[in-house]
């Protein structure tokens, strides 16, 4: 399989559940992202990762928790979320190199979460 | 701050008609110029880029160009098929910052 890719592509969850998202990069890449896409706002940036240390914290609340054990996975586990937090979830992954204003970055097809 | 501002949606054409969403920025920096597209049920796909001013972008028909005088970076094709109906971003990243600032993004509906 090649590219970025997101488990589960939909997810539908209570305020008490805990749940994660997974998203794994298959193009040698270093740095990974999480964004939020909300149907009337625009894609907002989470978190960056580069060679797995987290380097943005986009002032997310604490709910949600990114983990990067590798290069190559990204989660985002949840715990006593809000229904103002349904959203699609985006994970995007990009090559690092000196100029950051040139990386290039590769977006995943997204996890449809639905908060109950 | 960095801001991406995108013409309102949807944008409703016939097929073969001619394409134009315009897109200005806001940035501190010299920043890279992003479209991204989004079909349906999916993530987003980099259309085309352009990193530095006078730079042309151009991939499956489409164009941009990237104008610093104006801050603007229109998307533009020739003749639209049905196949590009979806959702276009425009986003820019900034010198030195790995993030990625998107427009409220500009639905097409292509019809035959």
């Amino acid at each position: 399989e090649t590219g970025v890719t997101q488990t589960p592509r939909h997810l539908v969850m209570g305020m008490t559940n805990k749940k994660s998202l997974k998203c794994e990069q298959h193009l040698g890449h270093n740095a990974m992202y999480w964004y939020k896409q909300s149907a009337k706002k625009p894609l907002e940036l989470m978190f960056v990762y580069n060679f797995k240390e987290q380097t943005e914290n986009n002032s997310v609340p604490s709910r949600f928790s990114p983990e990067c054990p590798n290069s190559s996975h990204l989660f985002l586990h949840l715990h006593t979320l809000q229904p103002e937090d349904s959203a699609l979830y985006l994970c995007a992954s990009s090559r690092t190199s000196g100029d950051t204003s040139t990386d290039t970055q590769y977006f995943g097809p997204g996890t449809r979460l639905t908060v109950l | 701050g960095n801001s991406v501002t995108q013409m309102e949606g949807p944008v409703t054409l016939s097929e073969e008609a001619f394409l134009t969403i315009n897109c200005t920025y806001t940035a501190t920096g010299y920043p890279s110029l992003f479209w991204y597209v989004q079909y349906p049920g999916e993530g987003l796909q980099l259309l085309l880029k352009a990193t530095k001013a006078d730079d042309k972008g151009s991939n499956k028909g489409f164009e941009a160009t990237y104008r610093k005088e104006t801050t603007s970076f229109h998307l533009e094709k020739g003749s639209v098929q049905v196949s590009d109906s979806a959702v276009y971003f425009c986003a820019l990243m900034d010198t030195g910052r790995r993030a990625l600032t998107f427009g409220s993004g500009t639905r097409l509906q292509v019809q035959p």
